[in-house]
């Protein structure tokens, strides 16, 4: 069993529209939670850490943590064509740093 | 992310050589993880260090690779003998503490 896992998509959203990312994870001992894009052929970019059940606000982006079902989404409201990324969901075990393989999320105008 | 340096951008090596890869952290920050990422593969975790310290190598293969994090200059992930499967893109992120805050822009490494 992957320790991180999300669904490939792609998951294609109109302009404007809530794109919603969704993450679970298979170690109940996870401590922390993060969300980063990626552009095609680029880095990894930070946008979101969670760490504590309940719903994390940072402008157009919320994170959501659910420790007794063992997932995390990400919500990005009034998405727009720059949003098209792969979204990549990680989660932290003592030193460690697990990612998902990624959602590509496709925002069409 | 900006702030964090990696070079080569790519690098090309013939099976059998060596590859040497080198990671600037920004400023300030004493932490480093290497990742390596295949295509249409997430990142895979290969080593955490602190200044002069490797603090969990787990993710590395035992044989032919190797990193260092030395008091002074870069982070340096050190590939032997290079076989075609080393082949990928290979990711570096610093962070003033225990999490992978901020990725560079990886070298991508292939193997003839």
């Amino acid at each position: 069993q992957k320790e991180v896992e999300q669904n490939s998509g792609p998951l294609s959203v109109p302009e404007g529209a809530i794109a919603s990312l969704n993450c679970t994870y298979s170690d109940r001992g996870s401590q922390s939670f993060f969300w980063y894009r990626q552009y095609s052929g680029k880095s990894p970019e930070l946008i979101m850490s969670i760490y504590s059940n309940g719903d994390k606000e940072d402008g157009r982006f919320t994170a959501q943590l659910n420790t007794a079902s063992q997932y995390v989404s990400l919500l990005i409201r009034d998405s727009q064509p720059s949003d098209s990324a792969t979204y990549l969901c990680a989660v932290n075990r003592g030193n460690q740093f697990y990612f998902g393989t990624g959602t590509s999320l496709t925002v069409i105008p | 992310n900006a702030g964090v340096m990696q070079n080569p951008r790519h690098l090309v090596r013939r099976r059998g050589q060596e590859a040497r890869l080198r990671c600037s952290p920004m400023k300030g920050h004493s932490h480093v993880y290497w990742y390596r990422q295949l295509p249409e593969e997430g990142l895979k975790f290969m080593v955490y260090l602190q200044k002069e310290n490797i603090i969990d190598e787990s993710g590395m293969p035992k044989e032919r690779f190797s990193a260092e994090f030395p008091k002074e200059g870069p982070s340096i992930l050190r590939i032997q003998q290079v076989v075609r499967g080393d082949s990928a893109a290979y990711f570096c992120a610093s962070s003033p503490g225990q999490d992978p805050r901020y990725f560079g822009p990886g070298t991508r490494l292939t193997v003839l």
